[in-house]
This record gives structure tokens, C-alpha cells and sequence, in this order.
């Protein structure tokens, strides 16, 4: 049962071409963030929800955008992907206790 | 701000052994969970523990077990006859209780050797 859903799972953009990679979760939890993660280091936060609360990560640069439109789902927008954009993505949710719950991620490619 | 170490970059244990990857983490907070997560070579994050600081009794699940020491800030993970599939990136990971946003360390690498 897939409680944190990310697609696509890859997805290839060309240098300066505005994308968005989608979050969605059937565990009703209020909490909802997005994480970026580079080849072999830990996941740095960029942001996240709390409810419609958006919660900005002072060092996130101002190309990464996100959107909640509902509890369930998130998107995070890239206005213009560069080179070092290139990584993984990372969304996950988190209950009233903390736990946070991952999903699989969204390997990205800037050409 | 807090802050999550992880001094290994890489450790390695026979299958069937036992093995302890460190982490110490800097804060002035009281109350906050520590967690450790597992990343396959899939990408997948999988929570493998979770300790609240205010519980003195160390979490266990199943072969995986904490060594929760509040007053040095560390926070190691003990695996307990490791298997193949154990080998990954381990994360450590910690939550402020009054905040949403959880701080990573920078991941010890394991491999599991046959």
C-alpha cells in the first residue's frame, strides 16, 4: 500500500526549462516537506507544510517553489533547473508523533 | 541550530556479526526525537528506530537496537546479526519536539560482507 507517492520517478529537463515534480499521500498527515538529496549525501530540507502554512528553509534558493493545493498532495516547482538542480528529491510526510514517512523520490536530470 | 555527526563514512561487517555506527548531535533542547533511517540502494528512506529523549529506556526493534546517551548527545545504532540486506546508507536523524523540521547527519555507508 504506497503511502507516499512521487512521480514521476525520473524525470530529465533541460537547462533552464520550469519543472515540477508531484508529492501525494493517503495518510491524511498535516505535515508535508520536501527534501533534496545529491548523490551520496544526506537529504538537505528545503521547505515545508503545515497545513497551508509554508515553511521556507532560509538557505533554499529562490528558483525552488512549492505549492499544496490539499492536505494531499505537494509539488515542488523548479522555475529554472540548473546543472546543480541535478539530484534527488525527496518528499515525505510526518504524523503528530514525528514519524516521518518517505516517499521513493524523484530522481531528476538538467541536460 | 542543531547539529547530527556521523564520524564513519563507511563501515563494513561479516554477515551474521554484530556492528555499531556512531552519532552524536549538538543541542540546548530538551525535548526531541532521534531517529536512524535505512537508504537502499533503491533511494527509499525506511525508518529503522525512533527514541524519544524523554524516555531513559533504549528503543529496540527486532535486531536493531540504540545505545541513547542524553547527556554526551550520542545516539548509536547497534545491528544484531547482520544480514545482506542490512547493507545501505544509514541516516541519522534528529527532531526538535517544538519544531517540524528534522536534521540529518551525513550517512555512514554499510556493507554487509557474505
Amino acid at each position: 500500500d504506497a503511502m507516499v507517492i512521487q512521480n514521476p520517478r525520473y524525470q530529465v529537463t533541460q537547462f533552464g526549462k520550469p519543472v515540477t515534480l508531484s508529492c501525494s499521500q493517503t495518510l491524511n498527515h498535516n505535515v508535508m516537506y520536501w527534501y533534496q538529496q545529491k548523490s551520496s549525501q544526506a537529504p538537505k530540507l528545503l521547505f515545508h507544510y503545515y497545513d497551508k502554512d509554508f515553511n521556507n528553509e532560509a538557505d533554499t534558493p529562490d528558483n525552488f517553489q512549492s505549492r499544496r493545493p490539499n492536505t494531499s498532495f505537494c509539488f515542488l516547482d523548479i522555475r529554472s533547473p540548473g546543472l546543480g538542480d541535478a539530484a534527488m528529491y525527496l518528499c515525505a510526510t510526518s504524523s503528530a508523533t514525528g514519524l516521518r514517512y518517505f516517499g521513493p523520490g524523484t530522481r531528476l536530470t538538467v541536460t | 541550530a542543531q547539529t547530527v555527526t556521523q564520524s564513519q563514512p563507511e563501515m563494513s561487517v561479516q554477515e551474521a556479526e554484530t556492528v555499531t555506527l556512531s552519532c552524536t548531535y549538538d543541542t540546548s533542547e530538551s525535548d526531541y526525537y532521534l531517529f536512524w533511517y535505512k537508504q537502499p540502494p533503491s533511494r527509499q528512506m525506511i525508518l529503522v528506530i525512533r527514541q524519544e529523549a524523554y524516555k531513559q529506556q533504549n528503543a529496540t526493534e527486532n535486531r536493531f537496537s540504540v545505545n541513547f546517551q542524553k547527556a554526551a548527545k550520542s545516539f548509536s545504532l547497534k545491528i544484531s546479526d547482520s544480514q545482506l540486506g542490512d547493507a545501505a546508507m544509514y541516516f541519522c536523524a534528529y527532531r526538535s519536539a517544538r519544531r517540524n523540521d528534522m536534521r540529518f547527519g551525513a550517512g555512514t555507508r554499510l556493507t554487509v560482507k557474505p
